[in-house]
């Protein structure tokens, strides 16, 4: 079965960090672009970063941009978000998603989410 | 950013009934929309991109239409599992997301 699966949520403090990972399985993560999306309470969902399954083309949301970096391991099958300076604003759920077909921005895998939680 | 607005934010229906879902974006897309079926606790799950393109295993009552900047998903001969949230989602440019329907039970 194709699964994604975060961990690394938790409680973090304003200008904390926290570093997510998105374990891969059922499927080779090395032919696909992998995204990062969020959902905080009452909001809607808010794309995140975007890395590429061959370049290592990497986007960011301006939201994030300058604190957070994507990074993939398609050896350990893994993909990871370094979120630093968080802000009371970064509290979510966070989804690792993976692009059906590279540059087409639709998602067909989800993983469950991560909770994040900032708050001092 | 591309806006998108859906509508309802929520909707009473039964089971049987049709019901549709409308998104619309803040500026043309083409195409270029995907829709989204959510449940509590759980993963989101892809039900249609390119604005009508259903994935294969969804079941052929969820239909998707529409292009530029209106669209719609509509359900036909609702089931139990079927209500919960749907969202819509612009591809034509770095993604944006319409903020959800729920659907729940009459």
């Amino acid at each position: 079965e194709e699964q994604l699966v975060e961990s690394g949520g938790g409680l973090a403090r304003p200008g904390g960090s926290l570093r997510l990972s998105c374990a891969v399985s059922g499927f080779s993560v090395s032919g696909y672009s992998m995204n990062w999306v969020r959902q905080g309470p009452g909001k809607r969902l808010e794309w995140l970063a975007y890395i590429n399954d061959g370049s290592g083309q990497i986007f960011y949301a301006d939201s994030v941009k300058g604190r957070f970096t994507v990074s993939r391991d398609d050896a350990r099958s893994s993909v990871f978000l370094q979120m630093n300076s968080l802000t009371d604003e970064d509290t979510a759920v966070y989804y690792c998603a993976r692009e059906a077909l590279s540059g087409h921005w639709y998602f067909d895998l989800w993983g469950r989410g991560a909770l994040v939680t900032v708050s001092s | 950013d591309i806006q998108m607005t859906q509508s309802p934010s929520s909707l009473s229906a039964s089971v049987g009934d049709r019901v549709t879902i409308a998104c619309r974006a803040s500026r043309r897309i083409d195409t270029f929309l995907s829709w989204y079926q959510q449940s509590p606790g759980k993963a989101p799950r892809l039900l249609i991109h390119s604005a009508s393109t259903t994935l294969g295993g969804v079941p052929s009552r969820f239909s998707g239409s529409g292009s530029g900047t209106d669209f719609a998903l509509t359900i036909t001969n609702l089931q139990p599992d079927d209500f919960v949230t749907y969202f819509c989602q612009q591809t034509y440019s770095r993604p944006t997301f319409g903020q959800g329907t729920k659907l729940d039970i009459k």
